[in-house]
């Protein structure tokens, strides 16, 4: 069945500091990527998403390109800040159902 | 828009006890879904409904569980009996369109979900 698998964490960073987290799945048919953020007691928000190959996703200075070659969609960003200290899910949309599976989720700490 | 309600944010009950989560979507939202978060198995799908009509619950992990929406406004996760292993995070998302292969996915708006403990 599809898939995800994300880099565990957590990932420490000084602020200012560029993030790589890694994400790469496991799916039939064209299913689209997406990054969801998870700050501390709230729920889900999605962060940014891909619907085909080579396309790229950004919002907040957070970008992540779906590479369908490499079964990736590695999330990125320049410059984090203390404010983007929070938990982040890879997730894919199902080709036949549209319904998402998750990764396991990366903690991303950022300290000033 | 409120965005999704759910209900109680937070749950502390006995072994044995029945528990009711509920959940109201965003309005015009036409898909529901339920996912529990533990920290050894991160974030599962329980089941999801669309236009009220439960679609997949392979997700729900034993008899014990049960959903219903009676309407489009609302929706509940029943636990019956509950046991410690059952304490997690639930959290309750709608969408606003139909599930069905790529390009009609329609974003899940998440909402702030339910801390369950079972003693």
């Amino acid at each position: 069945g599809d898939s995800v698998t994300q880099m565990e964490g957590p990932v420490t960073l000084s602020e200012e500091a560029f993030l790589t987290i890694n994400c790469t799945y496991t799916a039939t048919g064209y299913p689209s990527l997406f990054w969801y953020v998870q700050y501390p007691g709230e729920g889900l928000q999605l962060l940014l998403k891909a619907t085909k190959a080579d396309d790229k996703g950004s919002n907040k200075g957070f970008e992540a390109t779906y590479r369908k070659e490499t079964t990736s969609f590695h999330l990125e960003k320049g410059s984090v800040q203390v404010s983007d200290s929070a938990v982040y899910f890879c997730a894919l949309s199902a080709w036949r159902s549209g319904t998402l599976t998750f990764g396991k989720g990366t903690m991303l700490l950022v300290s000033p | 828009d409120a965005g999704v309600i759910q209900s109680p944010r937070h749950e502390v009950t006995e072994m044995g006890q029945e528990v009711t989560l509920r959940c109201k979507p965003i309005s015009g939202h036409n898909s529901l879904f339920w996912y529990r978060q533990t920290m050894m198995r991160g974030l599962e799908l329980l089941i999801y409904f669309n236009n009220n009509v439960p679609i997949d619950d392979s997700g729900m992990p034993e008899d014990r569980f049960s959903a219903k929406m009676p309407n489009a406004s609302f929706s509940t996760l029943k636990i019956q009996p509950s046991e410690p292993r059952d304490s997690a995070v639930y959290f309750c998302a709608s969408s606003g369109g139909t599930s069905g292969g790529a390009g009609s996915y329609n974003e899940q708006f998440f909402g702030p979900g339910t801390r369950l403990t079972v003693l």
